[in-house]
């Protein structure tokens, strides 16, 4: 089974608007900590934002939010008022317990229309 | 965030050479480094776990004799590929604990 789940293979989003990019997890470890990450045309790979299993609050980082809703081992990406230059795959990650490896989902490719 | 870097960043070898690539944190010190590859519209798949010191854990499917990892220090890493061949080419990305991963910039190899 897969660990991490991104359902949307590619958006397409007009410029300014609000995007929501899809993130379910599955792990039976009640210690984890879940990532998103940006990789842009050139390759790098950008952190973004992470939320601990025990967080208590949805992590925000500037425009990113992580709506985080535990019960639905659910960990959406949210870019508030996104960007020409937000277009870029966008990868869900998860780390279990006392684990260093991280395990990323398949991404999804935001297009940002101007 | 943290400074990883890599290098080459890409090269292009002929089948059967070995290529080597380097993976530095500038700016701190990981006694714990991933490697990962990644094709064309795919995800990364971790290769392996370098850790400094000693010998590098490798994931299932991957072949530690033809991908050999060396983490001779803190601060460096190196993968080589032995043997390429075309199917070896890929993106190869290596990542710092440091905390969260900070990933260096990728190498792009190609074998002709």
């Amino acid at each position: 089974a897969q660990k991490i789940t991104q359902t949307q293979p590619g958006m397409f989003v007009q410029e300014k608007e609000a995007v929501t990019l899809d993130c379910t997890y599955d792990t039976s470890d009640p210690s984890y900590g879940l990532f998103w990450y940006k990789q842009p045309s050139s390759g790098e790979m950008i952190f973004l934002i992470y939320q601990g299993s025990y967080d208590q609050q949805n992590a925000t980082e500037g425009r990113y939010s992580l709506n985080f809703q535990k019960a639905r081992k659910s960990a959406n990406l949210v870019i508030s008022a996104s960007q020409l230059g937000d277009s870029a795959m966008y990868f869900c990650a998860m780390r279990e317990g006392g684990d260093d490896k991280i395990i990323f989902g398949k991404g999804t490719r935001l297009h940002i229309l101007p | 965030g943290a400074v990883v870097s890599q290098h080459p960043s890409r090269v292009i070898c002929k089948s059967g050479t070995s290529v080597k690539i380097e993976c530095r944190s500038l700016d701190f010190q990981a006694t714990t480094m991933f490697w990962y590859r990644q094709f064309p519209k795919q995800s990364l798949m971790l290769m392996a776990t370098s850790n400094e010191g000693s010998k590098a854990t490798y994931e299932q499917g991957v072949e530690k004799d033809k991908f050999l990892i060396n983490h001779a220090s803190l601060t460096l890493s190196t993968l080589t590929v032995t043997s390429a061949h075309p199917e070896d080419s890929s993106f190869y990305i290596c990542s710092c604990q440091r905390g969260t991963q900070y990933f260096g910039p990728g190498t792009r190899l190609l074998v002709l």
